[in-house]
């Protein structure tokens, strides 16, 4: 059974591009959310949605990141423009809506770093 | 807005002995998650807490749950090398919208040395 799986797993480009982070999750699960984790501000929830539909968005940091989620399997975190201070690793997590008492799993995470 | 406190924060351990992490949480909250993370990998779900007196145990590691002291405990018990990680406990709070959001605590640096 396939976890989550993100893309790109290492990404390294200059400050003002353009980053799109990927992610497909869990066959079945219907809640999705995006976290940033840095030494500095550890583990933070960025956004997250359930059925496709976001939710709570209010730890999105600023108007440069974006996230959607077109479909059921597959959602893009996006910054644009990039700075520096975005560099971090962001993972992406699903679960079970309606049965929360199950965990939320984790994908490998995109180590991401703006020069 | 919950707030999730860990400590320690950092715990060097020799092999064969006995420690507990400790997960404060702010608010009322029935249900937690104990994560652990090595060091550049994804977070790996280790146990669920879904009511107050709630114990689950896998191997060396044992949690426990007291929603009326919104208290936490991960007891390790005679540790070893391969123990060493991060654990991070997670609060759930339950949204108006649906679905359920996670608060992470600061998470616990645990180094076993053999």
């Amino acid at each position: 059974d396939a976890g989550v799986i993100q893309s790109p797993r290492h990404e390294v480009t200059e400050m003002g591009q353009e980053v799109t982070l990927r992610c497909k999750p869990i066959s079945g699960h219907n809640s999705l959310f995006w976290y940033r984790q840095t030494m500095m501000r550890g583990l933070e929830l960025l956004i997250y949605f359930n059925n496709n539909v976001p939710i709570d968005d209010s730890g999105m940091p600023e108007d440069r990141f974006s996230a959607k989620m077109p479909n059921a399997s597959f959602s893009t975190l996006k910054i644009q423009p990039s700075e520096p201070r975005d560099s971090a690793v962001y993972f992406c997590a699903s679960s079970e809506w309606q049965h929360s008492n199950q965990p939320q799993h984790f994908g490998d995470g995109t180590r991401l770093s703006i020069l | 807005e919950l707030k999730v406190e860990q400590n320690p924060l950092f715990l060097s351990m020799q092999e064969g002995k006995n420690y507990t992490i400790y997960c404060n949480y702010s608010t009322t909250s029935d249900r937690l998650y104990w994560y652990r993370q090595d060091p550049g990998k994804s977070l790996e779900s280790l146990f669920v807490l879904l009511s107050n007196g709630a114990v689950k145990q896998e191997g060396r590691l044992m949690a426990s749950l007291d929603t009326k002291a919104r208290l936490s405990t991960l007891h390790i018990t005679a540790a070893v090398h391969d123990l060493s990680a991060t654990y991070f406990c997670a609060v759930d709070a339950l949204l108006t919208g649906g679905g359920n959001k996670l608060t992470f605590g600061t998470g616990t640096q645990l180094k076993v040395e053999l």
